[in-house]
């Protein structure tokens, strides 16, 4: 079974330029996330998407980052324009939830990543 | 404010030798904990999850333990090898799909 899926693996920009990444999440896995990670850091969520509803965009500077999943299947995350902090490791990851579980493992798959940097 | 905190933050240890990382957190209400490798230029992987009632969970020669009183984990390795090498992060989950990630304990296995 093929894992979570992600391109560029690597991408660098200038600073005002637009960027994109896509996922591609393991087949049947309804919830999909979009991670931020900072050199030394953990990741940080930026978007939660349960099928093709963002349920949890909180994180996300809408300013400047946007996200869809049409479908409910692939995602793209985009970024425009780009400044230098954005630069970091930009994490998919998907989960099947089951119906009628408040808790539950629900483990995360992650994908390899995307290392961003804004030059 | 939910939160969770790893401690070391880096660890260097010899080939063969034992460690022992530790994670504390204050997400509540808990759901489960999961303990992740992250090997450099990957994602995470899951090694190990425990939910309230289980104290303690292997998997090869990784063993994570719980106390959820204390709000406290532990992932202890034996006998280290080159390749366990990485960062291992700490992950708790709440009743609300909310994973709050732990920073990170950067691991190295010198030879």
């Amino acid at each position: 079974e093929a894992g979570v899926v992600q391109s560029p693996r690597y991408k660098i920009i200038e600073k005002k330029q637009p960027v994109a990444f896509w996922c591609n999440p393991i087949s049947g896995h309804n919830t999909l996330y979009w991670y931020r990670q900072n050199l030394g850091q953990g990741p940080e969520l930026l978007i939660r998407y349960e099928n093709e509803e963002a349920v949890d965009d909180s994180q996300l500077p809408k300013d400047r980052f946007s996200a869809e999943r049409l479908k409910g299947v692939d995602s793209t995350l985009k970024i425009q324009p780009a400044e230098l902090g954005d630069s970091a490791v930009y994490l998919c990851a998907s989960s099947l939830r089951s119906k009628g579980t408040s808790g539950g493992h629900n483990e995360q798959f992650f994908g390899p990543g995307t290392r961003l940097t804004v030059l | 404010k939910n939160q969770v905190e790893q401690s070391p933050q880096s660890l260097i240890i010899l080939e063969g030798k034992n460690c022992t990382l530790q994670c504390n957190y204050t997400v509540s209400p808990f759901s489960n904990l999961r303990w992740y490798k992250q090997d450099t230029g990957r994602g995470p992987v899951s090694l190990t999850i425990m939910t309230f009632s289980e104290n303690t969970k292997s998997n090869g020669r990784y063993t994570a333990t719980l106390d959820a009183d204390t709000k406290q984990s532990s992932l202890h390795i034996t006998a280290s090898q080159l390749s366990d090498s990485a960062s291992y992060i700490c992950v708790v989950r709440d009743y609300g799909q909310n994973f709050v990630f732990g920073p990170g304990t950067r691991l190295s296995v010198l030879p």
